[in-house]
This record gives structure tokens, sequence and C-alpha cells, in this order.
């Protein structure tokens, strides 16, 4: 069974260092989606792509979160500067329509 | 602007007890209705959607959910839990902007024998 692939499961850096995430979508899936989790709430959207076009990063903190899908493949996120707060787990997902979304496993980050 | 509402943040349940997670939402136009689990350190899998048509949706590992337009609800519901349900549940709505999905905070199902 197809799946989103995300990597590293697991994210330790200091603040003020640069983070890079990366995602995978399922072979296919035109739109992706970059989600934050934080400790007990629910996926909040930082970035939709649909192919190599950013269709809503309205959320996304600019000043220093980037998202790029050069290809409209695979994704990365990056944050440069880390601060404590951005401790969460980033969620990636892909869809090939607009009612379906397919969830990878995440990136558990943890800023010290 | 949409919004999803889970009105119970923790669920305590015996093993075989039915148990029923609920959720409320907020939407001016058509709504598409998701219901995700999450198990820890794992990220969301689908676990019913409603679209349209019969508002009854029966979704994987025996849940279902119910679509009430006048109420605004969708409530999950199952019949009989296993200690295996034990985890987090979320409700989400299309964002109605786009495809992305605004969450409710999530209910923690807890089941015990």
């Amino acid at each position: 069974e197809a799946e989103v692939a995300q990597s590293p499961r697991y994210k330790i850096t200091e603040k003020s260092q640069a983070v890079a995430f990366w995602c995978d979508p399922i072979s296919g899936h035109a739109t992706l989606y970059w989600y934050r989790q934080i400790l007990g709430q629910g996926p909040e959207l930082l970035v939709q792509f649909q192919d190599e076009s950013v269709v809503d990063d309205s959320q996304l903190p600019k000043d220093r979160f980037s998202a790029e899908r050069l290809k409209g493949v695979d994704s990365t996120l990056k944050i440069q500067p880390a601060e404590l707060g951005d401790s969460a787990m980033y969620l990636c997902a892909s869809s090939l329509d607009s009612v379906g979304q397919f969830f990878g496993p995440g990136t558990r980050l943890t800023v010290l | 602007a949409q919004s999803v509402t889970q009105l119970d943040s923790q669920v305590p349940v015996f093993e075989e007890a039915p148990v029923e997670l609920r959720c409320n939402y907020s939407s001016s136009v058509s709504v598409y209705l998701f219901w995700y689990v999450q198990y820890p350190n794992q990220g969301l899998q689908l676990l019913l959607k409603y679209l349209s048509g019969s508002t009854l949706v029966k979704g994987i590992n025996g849940f279902e959910a119910e679509f009430n337009k006048s109420q605004t609800s969708f409530h999950l519901r199952k019949p009989s839990v296993h200690i295996s349900d034990t985890a987090e549940y979320f409700c989400a709505v299309r964002n109605q902007a786009g495809t992305a999905l605004i969450f409710g905070k999530g209910t923690t199902l807890s089941v015990s024998s």
C-alpha cells in the first residue's frame, strides 16, 4: 500500500539552528500539505501545494519558515532560525482529489 | 469562518462498552466532514468521511458517524470498543477556501478492561 514518507522521524535541535524536514507524497498525488501539530492540539495547515505551486501559505511564518516543492513531487520544509515555540509534530499529507488526504508518520521536532 | 469543536477532551470507557465522541462544526457553506484517528507518535489515519448523500457514514474498525445538518453535528460512534481503540480522535471540516482541513482539538479515547 502506498504511503506518504517523511524524514527524519525525530529531530532535536538547539534554538537559533536551522532544521529541514522532507516529505515524499504518494505517487501521482498533485496536492501536498504541511501541517503543524502542537502537543494536545489538532493539526493546523502551514502550507498547501498544487504541483509545484503554493496554493495557501497564509499561516506560514514566513520570517523563519520556508517550503518548496521544486519538481512537484517531494517537498522540503525549513525553519531558520528555530525557536522554542516551534517544538511540535510536523505532518505531511497528500491527496489525489479534494476529499481524501493521506498523512505521513510525521517529524517530531524538539527545540532546546 | 469555519471551525470545529470537539466537546469532550477525554472519554474513558470500559472494553465492550459503546462510545460516542461528539463533534460540532460551523460553516456557512456545504461541508465535507472527516474523522481521523492518531495513535501515539504516528500520523493520522482516516476513519470515515461525509461528502453528501446518506447521513449515516460507516468507516473502518467498526466506527460510524451521523451527519446532522440542523444541529451542525457529526458525532462518531462505536457499539463496542476494544482496548486497541485507545487513541486520539480528530474531527475535521474541509477548508472553505481550498481543500485543506480544519481540525478540532481532539478527543482522547481511553479503553480499559
